[in-house]
């Protein structure tokens, strides 16, 4: 089955401990992309890849970091989270790079929350 | 810059009657327009997508969108609501200038009235 998988589903850490919220997909796409969800603010870009090691930062990419080493993988870094960064997350893909066209599959989302 | 404005963060219609969520979009080039639904606890699924050509589209489930340039919106619509359609919409857009920078609205929750 073609699918974006996030782990873990949810997470509730501490100010400053390191965490990754991993991401994989199975569809062969070149493009990923992280997205966190607030309540009155949509969906906000924080990372996308166009290709393996090729990133970029979206709208609101304070406090993360990513790596795309392989096609198939996106893990997002909190390398010292925050409480501001309790959100719902999600990770999509889609196939192509040039073509904007393509719809993002997304993943189930993970809760995290910063105390 | 792109960007789209939802009317209505919450919706509600008695079941049976007409689903009418609104979305206008700003952008600079040609857009491609989306609308994804989000059910509790799920990820967001496309509904349905306009890129070039039919001004109506269709999706899945009964849903339906038309782009209307003059006007800059894409109002996604369904003639009867149903129970299993409450849930929440984005419309997004993503510019045609061959390079994926999506922008979500902040969404609709649609509620349907038994």
């Amino acid at each position: 089955e073609a699918q974006v998988t996030q782990n873990p589903r949810y997470l509730i850490t501490v100010t400053g401990k390191k965490l990754t919220v991993t991401c994989s997909q199975n569809m062969n796409h070149e493009y990923m992309s992280w997205y966190r969800q607030d309540p009155g603010l949509g969906l906000r870009q924080i990372y996308y890849s166009m290709n393996v090691e090729v990133t970029d930062k979206g709208d609101v990419p304070e406090g993360y970091k990513v790596s795309r080493k392989e096609k198939r993988n996106f893990p997002l870094i909190l390398e010292s989270p925050s409480p501001n960064q309790t959100s719902l997350y999600f990770c999509a893909s889609s196939k192509g790079t040039g073509a904007s066209n393509s719809p993002l599959h997304f993943g189930n989302g993970t809760r995290l929350t910063v105390t | 810059a792109q960007s789209v404005t939802q009317l209505g963060s919450h919706v509600s219609v008695s079941e049976g009657a007409l689903v009418l969520l609104r979305c206008n979009y700003s952008s600079s080039v040609p857009p491609y327009l989306f609308w994804y639904v989000q059910y509790p606890n799920q990820g967001l699924q496309l509904l349905l997508k306009y890129t070039t050509g039919a001004t109506l589209v269709k999706g899945i489930n009964g849903f339906e969108a038309e782009f209307k340039k003059s006007e800059t919106s894409f109002h996604l619509t369904k003639p009867s609501a149903h129970m299993s359609d409450a849930a929440e919409y984005f419309c997004a857009v993503s510019s045609s200038g061959g390079y994926q920078k999506v922008t979500f609205g902040i969404g609709t929750k649609l509620q349907v009235i038994p």
